[in-house]
């Protein structure tokens, strides 16, 4: 069974740092490129970062560049999202997602169950 | 950036319901585009991708059509099961992006 299990989610004062972690099972993690997406409460879906299989190519959303840093380990299956100088705003679940294909078209599945990152004083 | 724009925010309808949800993108972006579901204090699960193809698994009542701008996903007859938040995504590049959802209600 393919399964995404995220980790590190907690507490944090803003100006802090946190760092995510996502263990992958049930798949060739290194044959897979990677993101981080997340949601604030009671709002929509973001999507944050992106790292290809080999992590040679990564992005970033605006509001999270210069401050959040993607890696990953394929020895380890396993990616990473380094946060710091987090803010009030990055209050949200975390989720790692794979991408996908069928017949060359990509999607965002599956998806791991979320960590919980709250910013707050 | 490429911006998704989704319509209606919410609805309501009722169970048999024919519901049709919009979603327009900001520039041309073929049919890189998917659909998911995401039932309350759940991660979110694809439902169609590449704007027309139904996901393995999923309920032929789920259909989606459209190219280039503008997109449509249609749940032919709503069951219980359906009411839930509609998002669509743009995976045109590595730049990824949501529309910000349609929250389908019971009437």
């Amino acid at each position: 069974e393919v399964q995404l299990v995220e980790s590190g989610g907690g507490l944090v004062q803003p100006g802090g740092s946190l760092r995510l972690s996502c263990a992958a099972s049930g798949f060739t993690f290194s044959n897979y490129n990677m993101n981080w997406a997340r949601q604030a409460p009671g709002k929509g879906l973001e999507w944050v970062s992106y790292i290809s299989n080999t992590g040679g190519t990564i992005n970033y959303a605006d509001s999270v560049k210069g401050r959040f840093t993607i890696s990953r380990d394929n020895a380890k299956n396993s990616l990473y999202l380094q946060m710091n100088t987090l803010r009030n705003e990055d209050t949200a679940v975390y989720y790692c997602v794979r991408e996908d294909y069928s017949n060359g078209w990509s999607k965002f599945d599956p998806w791991g169950q979320g960590t919980l990152v709250t910013v707050s004083s | 950036d490429i911006q998704m724009t989704q319509s209606p925010s919410s609805l309501f309808a009722s169970v048999g319901d024919r519901v049709t949800i919009t979603c327009r993108a900001s520039q041309n972006i073929n049919n890189y585009l998917n659909w998911y579901q995401q039932r309350p204090g759940k991660a979110p699960k694809v439902l169609i991708y590449a704007a027309s193809n139904l996901q393995s698994g999923v309920p032929s009542r789920f259909s989606g059509s459209g190219s280039g701008t503008d997109f449509t996903l249609t749940i032919s007859s709503l069951q219980p099961e359906d009411f839930a938040t509609y998002y669509c995504q743009q995976i045109y590049n590595t730049l990824s992006s949501f529309g910000g959802g349609t929250k389908v209600e019971i009437k």
